[in-house]
């Protein structure tokens, strides 16, 4: 079955660009999503990629997808310390089942 | 548009018993998942229902059982209570348009004792 992989922390100074990582095994996934959990939280879509793009971008979030190499990255520009939580890439190919990464913590340094 | 709601948030119970748990999905969504999260095992997939039939399955025991209604309302159920069973319980409902994007509901944490 698919498999989602993920670096578990990342620390950034604010203000800087934050990158968080994701690759995957099944190369039928059709669609990609980043959300991001706070804690006590449930999960908050950020954006979604179709794996017939590369690169989308939504404000201060840009996601680029390698199809190739079953890669997919999540960029924050100008990361704030709301954007202090972890982040989960998942994959989804038609109607099959999503499967999610194992998330990354995401601190950001004041 | 209300959002996806899950009921009760929180949820003590002691080894042996069962519970059952409600998750109401956004209106005009008619796939519901559930996932069971924990420190340990990260986000892990229960099943999903879609149109009052499991149309995807994980890899939990039988113990683990769901049910959706006409309404789109989802319940699940946990008989025989493990230790192990505590978790954050979330939803998630979607819609059969692309990119089928969830949308989580708050979630269930269940403390079992």
């Amino acid at each position: 079955g698919e498999d989602v992989e993920q670096s578990l922390f990342l620390s950034v100074r604010e203000g800087d660009s934050s990158v968080i990582n994701c690759t995957y095994t099944d190369s039928s996934s059709t669609y990609l999503y980043w959300y991001k959990q706070e804690p006590g939280a449930g999960l908050q879509l950020l954006t979604y990629i179709f794996s017939n793009m590369d690169m989308k971008q939504d404000q201060r979030l840009t996601v680029l997808l390698n199809k190739k190499d079953k890669h997919l990255s999540l960029r924050i520009a100008d990361t704030q310390t709301g954007d202090s939580a972890i982040y989960f890439c998942a994959a989804r190919g038609g109607y099959q089942k999503v499967t999610f990464g194992t998330g990354t913590k995401l601190q950001v340094i004041p | 548009k209300a959002g996806v709601t899950q009921t009760p948030r929180y949820l003590i119970k002691t080894r042996g018993q069962q519970v059952t748990l409600s998750c109401s999905p956004i209106s005009g969504h008619r796939s519901v998942s559930w996932y069971q999260q924990t420190p340990g095992q990260g986000l892990q997939f229960l099943f999903e229902y879609f149109s009052e039939t499991q149309r995807n399955k994980g890899n939990f025991p039988g113990r683990f059982s769901g049910r959706q209604f006409s309404n789109s309302r989802s319940e699940m159920n946990v008989s025989t209570l493990e230790l192990g069973d505590s978790a954050l319980y979330l939803c998630a409902s979607s819609s059969e348009v692309p990119p089928h994007e969830q949308y989580f509901g708050p979630g269930t944490r269940l403390t079992v004792t």
